[in-house]
């Protein structure tokens, strides 16, 4: 089974603050997301990476920043933490897909819930 | 661009009872389209999907048939379980900028009582 970890399930943090999210996948998956999860508005992605050192902004980039050194391993970044980042954040990770192969499914970490103070 | 509208929660519904979760999309083409279920205090797991038009996706009981028609994919259950409470994400796959994405619904929180 595919396992994608995230480093905490909860975390506090104070604003202005530079805070790191850790997400690790073990499947050797080509594309990894970070989404954030907020009641009535689903999930949102907010930043993706299809290869090594490589990455997308997705639909809410502002305020955040990725890293994708190695290929298992996607970290989101709040570069000066704000009370609106306060939020479930989950990482997620895929096997390759181009148009042609447009059901291979996401695989979900179980969330940090970020709390800035 | 691509959306996708879910029926607002929570659903409350006693343990047998039949489930219906309506989802419709606006979307360009012949998006895949996919329900996520998730339990409390975990992240996103897949429960069915559907590649194509009048394809039903069916699994732990649960069915969803793409209906190009009408752009909806419906999540059905002919008797919950308690154990089916958790919330529920509709959501499609959407082509744009030359990557892959896939796009969420609100979520639609099912609490099923004995």
């Amino acid at each position: 089974d595919v396992k994608v970890t995230q480093s905490s399930r909860y975390l506090v943090k104070r604003t202005g603050e530079k805070v790191f999210l850790e997400c690790v996948q073990d499947m050797d998956h080509e594309n990894m997301f970070w989404y954030r999860q907020d009641p009535g508005l689903g999930l949102r992605l907010i930043y993706f990476s299809y290869d090594v050192k490589m990455k997308e902004k997705g639909d809410i980039p502002e305020g955040y920043s990725v890293s994708r050194e190695k290929k298992e391993r996607f970290s989101l970044i709040l570069e000066s933490a704000s009370t609106n980042q306060t939020s479930m954040y989950l990482c997620a990770s895929s096997a390759a897909g181009g148009e042609t192969r447009s059901n291979q499914p996401q695989h979900f970490g179980d969330g940090t819930r970020l709390s800035i103070l | 661009g691509d959306s996708v509208t879910q029926m607002e929660g929570p659903v409350t519904l006693s343990e047998e009872a039949f489930l219906t979760i309506n989802c419709t999309y606006t979307a360009t083409g012949y998006p895949s389209l996919f329900w996520y279920v998730q339990y409390p205090g975990e992240g996103l797991q897949l429960l069915l999907k559907a590649t194509k038009a009048d394809d039903k996706g069916s699994n732990k009981g649960f069915e969803a048939t793409y209906r190009k028609e009408t752009t909806s994919f419906h999540l059905e259950k002919g008797s919950v379980q308690v154990s089916d409470s958790a919330v529920y994400f509709c959501a499609l796959r959407s082509f744009s900028g030359g990557y892959n994405k896939l796009i969420f619904g609100a979520g639609t929180r099912l609490a099923v009582h004995p």
